[in-house]
């Protein structure tokens, strides 16, 4: 069986701040792909990384990072100097192949100025 | 045009009326999905189709019925929704090679 949690339900940060968003997953496959989503309040979900189970590299784009731990079954991201932009609900996803994708139950990150 | 076009943005129906959501992707995917959210609870994959054929349903119930007449339309036809129905319905569409989706903006249905 596929799961994906997010333990975090509410996170509350200054501007400037760094946040990191925990994501643990499961799954008995060995050929996975991970994702990370962000939905503003507009309501379109939106696609911020994909990263398959044999790229444990961690990736930095702007100020978004990610860190893929295989041994911990964990895809955490980090957003540095946070902004009231970011304030939006992060969701994570496991798929293995395209018709079978789960998503975690989402964070609600609020970047307060 | 480009990416995910949903519509309508907002619809408000009785329980006893028809009505269809209509998504549209111009992204040259050929897999299309609609996706459930409501309050408090996760995302919920509905339907999945690729090359047109429907290749999942995750035991939704009748009243909703899916449509897809080609790579680049899909519709949610909808008939005698209960209030539990109220939620943002998301269309989305993806390659099939493992790859990422792209969401539209969702239809906030409410049912009365």
């Amino acid at each position: 069986a596929q799961k994906v949690t997010q333990a975090q339900t509410e996170i509350s940060v200054v501007e400037k701040e760094d946040v990191t968003l925990d994501c643990v997953y499961e799954t008995r496959d060995t050929t996975y792909y991970l994702f990370w989503y962000k939905q503003p309040p507009s309501g379109e979900l939106v696609f911020l990384i994909r990263r398959n189970s044999f790229d444990e590299q961690n990736e930095i784009s702007g100020r978004y990072s990610w860190n893929f731990q295989k041994s911990t079954s964990s895809f955490n991201f980090t957003i540095t100097a946070s902004q009231v932009v970011d304030s939006a609900v992060y969701f994570c996803a496991l798929g293995t192949s395209y018709d079978k994708v789960i998503f975690g139950p989402g964070t609600s990150l609020s970047v307060i100025p | 045009e480009t990416g995910v076009t949903q519509t309508p943005r907002h619809l408000v129906m009785g329980m006893t009326n028809k009505k269809s959501l209509k998504c549209e992707q111009h992204l040259g995917h050929n897999a299309m999905y609609w996706y459930k959210q409501s309050a408090k609870k996760p995302l919920e994959l509905m339907f999945v189709y690729s090359l047109e054929e429907r290749v999942e349903n995750n035991s939704v119930p009748s009243r909703f019925s899916p449509e897809c007449p080609n790579s680049s339309h899909l519709f949610l036809h909808l008939h005698t929704l209960q209030p539990e129905d109220s939620a943002l319905y998301l269309c989305a569409s993806s390659g099939t090679e493992g790859t990422e989706a792209f969401f539209g903006q969702g239809t906030r249905l409410t049912v009365v």
